[in-house]
């Protein structure tokens, strides 16, 4: 059983710059989160998707947009990045529902200078 | 809402020494609690989590925690702990975000070094 894989593992971006992060769920998982973990810092929700649909999401601005495709495999689109944007991105696949727990990837640090 | 609040934001403590990492927990619905450990440069992996039944969850490397809906608590523990262990420490609470959607809100993280 495979489990979550995302690439890249570390990217290093500018300011106003945008970027794709992507994620492949393990098997038979069907939705996917992200989180954000700024140093030193708990990660954050940023949204979730089941089934190709954003249903959920935290405290995060507009231009963090994400895709869910019929694999359930996803992407994280940041646009107009800003300094604070770096962060360890983590995305975590789950079957669904209450209490199920979720299983996360190994991250994408992303750096924005 | 949800809110988890982990007391100490580092604990060293000696190999085989017993250990407890405090975390606290609010929440307006029904709770499930989770442990997540984190090792350096790497995501994070679940230690054990709580949905309903017996207070008392153990993972399968010795930590157990306890959920004490009176004092809102979800502290972890280890009567003896390796090297190994060293790593940061996350507790989370699972609430609705909506749209049938739940979401992991996590407290800040202790890191847990083992002393030789």
């Amino acid at each position: 059983e495979t489990g979550v894989t995302q690439s890249p593992t570390h990217l290093i971006k500018t300011r106003g710059q945008q970027v794709t992060l992507r994620c492949s769920s393990q098997s038979g998982h069907n939705t996917v989160s992200w989180y954000q973990q700024a140093l030193g810092q708990g990660p954050q929700f940023i949204f979730q998707y089941y089934r190709e649909e954003e249903n959920g999401r935290g405290n995060f601005p507009p231009r963090f947009s994400g895709l869910q495709f019929p694999n359930y495999s996803s992407e994280l689109d940041v646009n107009a990045l800003e300094l604070d944007d770096s962060a360890l991105y983590l995305c975590a696949s789950s079957p669904g529902g209450v209490g199920e727990t979720q299983y996360f990837g190994p991250g994408t640090r992303l750096l924005v200078l | 809402a949800q809110s988890v609040t982990q007391l100490d934001s580092q604990v060293p403590v000696f190999e085989e020494a017993p250990v407890e990492l405090r975390c606290n927990y609010s929440s307006s619905v029904s709770v499930y609690l989770f442990w997540y450990v984190q090792y350096p440069n790497q995501g994070l992996q679940l230690l054990l989590k709580y949905l309903s039944g017996s207070t008392l969850v153990e993972s399968i490397n010795g930590f157990e925690a306890e959920f004490n809906k009176s004092q809102t608590s979800f502290h972890l523990r280890k009567p003896s702990v390796h090297i190994s262990d060293t790593a940061e420490y996350f507790c989370a609470v699972m609430g609705p975000s909506g749209a049938g959607s739940y979401q992991l809100t996590f407290g800040k993280g202790t890191k847990l070094s083992v002393i030789p």
